[in-house]
């Protein structure tokens, strides 16, 4: 079954810490999309990852892909309200068509 | 335009109704599809075109769904008889092509059926 977990579901973490997002797949796939959603709103593009240890950094945000673990990691780093939304990990599985993650609620307490 | 636009944004209707859902993905973009989610759960892959053609419709729940592209830019989506278990977010991407690593997604129509 082609499978694709995100833990933790829900993450409340304060201001200026860091923390982690994993995201586990079931099987090979050459591609990984991390995504943000803020409330009521669409899929943002965040980073795409090709390539088996590519690392992908915008702002606070960190992205890396280990193809071999079948995992991929979002880092926050120094957490600011701003980031406050839900982040969806997905993958292609070889094909066209994405399969998405359960998504990853992200709180920002000041 | 600037990006993918679905119409209408929110659609309330009625059970045993027919709805469409239309999709106006970014110019150029060759590449289409259709995803639907529900409440507190990521997307769920419906069907992707490549130009005019249905190249993966494997995630259509059942008969009552279909979608077309005609003219390989414009894409809709028709649900027949709908049930009340088809509300969700009805959410559209395109690409620029299908072999494409990014895909840019609409606002969605939150379609609600009581």
């Amino acid at each position: 079954e082609l499978k694709v977990e995100q833990n933790p579901l829900f993450l409340s973490m304060q201001e200026g810490k860091n923390y982690t997002i994993y995201c586990n797949y079931s099987t090979t796939s050459d591609r990984l999309y991390w995504y943000r959603q803020d409330p009521g709103k669409s899929l943002e593009s965040l980073f795409v990852l090709l390539s088996n240890g590519a690392v992908k950094q915008e702002g606070r945000l960190m992205a890396s892909l280990d193809t071999k673990a079948r995992l991929s990691t979002l880092h926050i780093t120094a957490a600011v309200h701003d980031l406050s939304a839900t982040y969806f990990c997905a993958t292609n599985f070889g094909n066209e068509k994405l399969t998405f993650g359960t998504g990853t609620r992200l709180t920002i307490i000041p | 335009g600037a990006g993918v636009s679905q119409t209408p944004s929110n659609k309330v209707t009625e059970k045993g109704k027919y709805v469409e859902l239309r999709c106006d993905p970014i110019s150029g973009h060759t590449a289409l599809y259709w995803y639907r989610q529900s409440l507190g759960q990521g997307p769920e892959f419906l069907i992707y075109f490549q130009g005019t053609g249905a190249a993966d419709d494997s995630g259509l729940p059942n008969d009552r769904f279909f979608a077309v592209r005609p003219e390989g830019s414009v894409s809709t989506l028709k649900i027949q008889r709908t049930e009340r278990g088809d509300s969700a977010v009805y959410l559209c991407a395109s690409s620029l092509t299908a072999s494409n690593t990014e895909a840019f997604f609409g606002q969605g129509t939150r379609l609600t059926v009581v």
